[in-house]
């Protein structure tokens, strides 16, 4: 089993819809967990940073970690079609600074 | 947050030989990465350029094939040497600052080996 699992979709959606993007993880050491958001020939740009368990918001995006259950969310309200990109999971260890990566979810927002 | 730029941003190279990847960071940072992401993939790891000393290579990756060097605390660059076809990936820089867990990327080098 892969440390960290993420449906790869591709996920197409009408603009407007909210947005469910999610990643599981075996490891119960991960502590910090990471969004990023890559545009088609661009380098992972970070979109949302969580520690531990809850939620946070930015925005349009909120970031969910349950520790709990290992499963981490991003949601997207009102989806637009720039927010078009590859979403990619991350998560690292307490005292670690390797980030362990999901294999990245690719939206579509249809105008 | 930084901001990190890359040279070059594409290349197309023949087999067996090598090219050099550079990384400018705008600020000074405590850490600094080298990855690769192939077509499908998660982003891996290569190694942790260690500044004035040699960089710290993950399971899989050595030092003959990956050279880098960090002479200072915003400059980089990851060497791949002897390519073959399998090399071909895009490669990205990243950078930490401070005690910050977060690492900010570089727009990438996408490579190609023929």
């Amino acid at each position: 089993q892969k440390e960290v699992e993420q449906d790869p979709g591709p996920l197409s959606v009408p603009e407007g819809a909210i947005v469910s993007l999610n990643c599981t993880y075996s490891n119960s050491a991960f502590q910090y967990f990471m969004w990023y958001r890559q545009y088609s020939r661009k380098g992972p740009e970070l979109l949302m940073y969580t520690y531990s368990s809850g939620n946070k918001e930015d925005g349009r995006f909120t970031a969910q970690v349950d520790k709990s259950s290992k499963y981490i969310s991003l949601f997207i309200r009102d989806s637009q079609p720039s927010d078009s990109a590859t979403y990619l999971c991350a998560m690292i260890r307490a005292g670690s600074y390797q980030l362990t990566f999901g294999k990245g979810t690719k939206l579509s927002v249809i105008p | 947050s930084a901001v990190i730029s890359q040279k070059p941003s594409r290349d197309i190279c023949q087999r067996g030989t090598s090219l050099t990847i550079q990384c400018q960071v705008d600020s000074q940072v405590t850490m600094m990465f080298w990855y690769r992401q192939q077509p499908g993939q998660s982003l891996t790891l290569i190694a942790t350029a260690n500044q004035g000393s040699e960089a710290t290579y993950e399971s899989g990756f050595v030092i003959d094939k990956f050279p880098i060097s960090r002479p200072n605390l915003t400059f980089s660059t990851l060497t791949v040497s002897n390519m073959s076809p399998e090399d071909s990936s895009i490669y990205l820089c990243s950078a930490r600052q401070g005690s910050q867990e977060t690492q900010y990327f570089g727009p990438g080098t996408r490579l190609l080996v023929l």
